[in-house]
C-alpha cells in the first residue's frame, strides 16, 4: 500500500497570509490527524478527522481548521499566518479502532 | 491537561553501547506508543503497549509499559548507528474516552546519537 501523502513538501507565505495544506491517507484509512512539529513544542496534535467529521480538537487558535472529504483525503487551513506557525506540519492516518499513527513525509511551513 | 514528559534528552553513545529512554505521564494511559523519527524526516510508529506491565521486544529494542500504566521505557541493547534518531513516546488518557483514537499526547523525544 501505499503510505500517508502531503502536499505541498514546502512552503514560504508571508505574515497575515492564510495556507492551505493536503494529506492523502494511506488507502482503507478512515482516520486522519494533524500534528504540528516545532523545536520549542514538540509534536502537537491540532484535530483528528473521521468519516467527514471532526472527531477530536488541540487547542489550537480557530485559525487553524481542517476538512475531511469522502475520500478520506483531507486538508487543513491556517488563516491569518504568524511567525510562530512556521512548522513541520505532518499529517497521519489510522486504520479503524486503532491508536497507531502512520506520518505522512510532513509540509514545512516557513512564516516570513 | 495531560503531560508526557521524557528523559533524557539528548544521549550520545559509542556504537555497541545500550541506550534508554524513559517517559513519564502525568495521567494514567490507556496505551503507550514508541515512534523513531530520523534526521529530516517523519515519526514512524514503533510499537504500542496496552496491558499493565507489559514487556515487548523487537529485535535489539526492548518495551515496558509499567504497572501503573503511567510510565514506560524504551531500551536498545549494542545500538548500532543506524539507530540514530529521535524517540518519542506518545500516550492517550485513559478518560479519554472511547472515540479519541486519534489525540495522542507526545513526548519532547530524546535524540540519540551513536559515534561508530
Amino acid at each position: 500500500k501505499a503510505g500517508v501523502t502531503q502536499t505541498p513538501r514546502y512552503l514560504i507565505k508571508t505574515r497575515g497570509q492564510q495556507v492551505t495544506l493536503s494529506c492523502s491517507p494511506i488507502s482503507g484509512h478512515r482516520s486522519v490527524s494533524w500534528y504540528q512539529q516545532t523545536p520549542g513544542q514538540g509534536l502537537q496534535f491540532l484535530f483528528e478527522y473521521f468519516s467527514e467529521t471532526q472527531r477530536n480538537k488541540g487547542n489550537f487558535p480557530g485559525r487553524f481548521s481542517g476538512r475531511q472529504f469522502s475520500n478520506s483525503r483531507s486538508e487543513m487551513n491556517v488563516s491569518t499566518l504568524e511567525l510562530g506557525d512556521s512548522a513541520l506540519y505532518l499529517c497521519a492516518s489510522s486504520p479503524d479502532n486503532s491508536y497507531e499513527q502512520y506520518f505522512g513525509p510532513g509540509t514545512r511551513l516557513t512564516v516570513t | 491537561g495531560q503531560q508526557v514528559m521524557q528523559i533524557p534528552q539528548y544521549q550520545h553513545v559509542q556504537e555497541g553501547e545500550d541506550f534508554t529512554t524513559y517517559c513519564n505521564s502525568s495521567t494514567t494511559l490507556s496505551n503507550i506508543q514508541w515512534y523513531k523519527q530520523r534526521p529530516g524526516g517523519h515519526p514512524v510508529f514503533l510499537i504500542q503497549l496496552v496491558k499493565s506491565g507489559e514487556v515487548k521486544k523487537q529485535k535489539r529494542l526492548t518495551f515496558q509499559f509499567g504497572e501503573a500504566k503511567k510510565n514506560s521505557s524504551l531500551h536498545i541493547t549494542a545500538t548500532q548507528t543506524t539507530d540514530v534518531g529521535t524517540y518519542f513516546c506518545a500516550g492517550q488518557d485513559i478518560n479519554a474516552g472511547g472515540t479519541s483514537y486519534g489525540k495522542l499526547t507526545f513526548g519532547q523525544g530524546t535524540i540519540l546519537t551513536v559515534h561508530p
